[in-house]
């Protein structure tokens, strides 16, 4: 049972390109959630699904796009990397059962753009 | 706005003082409420978590968090750090918020204890 797994661990990308960042989980669990985390700013909400084939903005979402088209991955693109996007990217998948949400999360993703 | 605030941002402690990192939230009607630990360079990891019943939870490696619910509060306590302690701690609330649950997390707190 791995939980949750993150690929890539670490990234350089130049302004411009693109990439996708992958999140899986083996939990069969319903809720998919990608963060940023930022110093000082703690964690943000880029987008989040709540099942497969549906997605939805989070906090901060602007130059991101997501796709749930299986239950167990949640992607996650950057078409055209910016500076600004140089940040740790971290994935959580919540059960679906209300009585208990705890969030389990993913090593991380450590993108820098140059 | 719903919110979870963190007052202390940066705390320096030498081994063996006690610890209390604040956490209080804005969300009304029924919460979870969670911390989680940041080792430094790993992933976030579960401390503790309150869902219902006691209001004071008893979490790994000695830490415990009182929910209050009159000041919507969370403080995560601990009677006597040690070096190891030193990570980043986030304070976490789920509310079900239009069909799905909500995560919102505070902005955390850097613990640094001296040995």
């Amino acid at each position: 049972n791995a939980g949750v797994t993150q690929t890539p661990k670490f990234r350089v990308l130049k302004t411009g390109q693109s990439m996708t960042l992958l999140c899986a989980q083996d939990m069969n669990h319903e809720y998919m959630y990608w963060y940023r985390q930022d110093p000082g700013m703690g964690l943000r909400l880029i987008h989040y699904s709540v099942g497969e084939g549906t997605t939805a903005k989070g906090e901060v979402p602007d130059g991101y796009n997501v796709s749930r088209l299986k239950k167990q991955n949640f992607l996650l693109g950057l078409e055209s990397a910016a500076p600004s996007q140089t940040s740790v990217y971290f994935c959580a998948s919540i059960q679906q059962d209300r009585v208990n949400t705890e969030a389990f999360f993913g090593q991380g993703t450590r993108l820098t753009v140059v | 706005a719903q919110s979870v605030s963190q007052h202390n941002h940066h705390v320096i402690l030498s081994e063996a003082a006690s610890l209390e990192l604040g956490c209080n939230y804005s969300y009304g009607g029924t919460v979870n409420l969670f911390w989680y630990v940041q080792y430094p360079g790993q992933h976030l990891q579960l401390l503790l978590k309150y869902f219902s019943g006691d209001p004071l939870v008893k979490g790994i490696k000695g830490f415990e968090a009182e929910f209050i619910k009159s000041k919507f509060s969370f403080n995560l306590r601990k009677p006597s750090v040690q070096w190891s302690d030193t990570a980043e701690y986030f304070c976490a609330v789920t509310k079900n918020s239009g069909g799905y649950q909500k995560v919102t997390f505070g902005i955390g707190t850097k613990l640094q204890v001296i040995p």
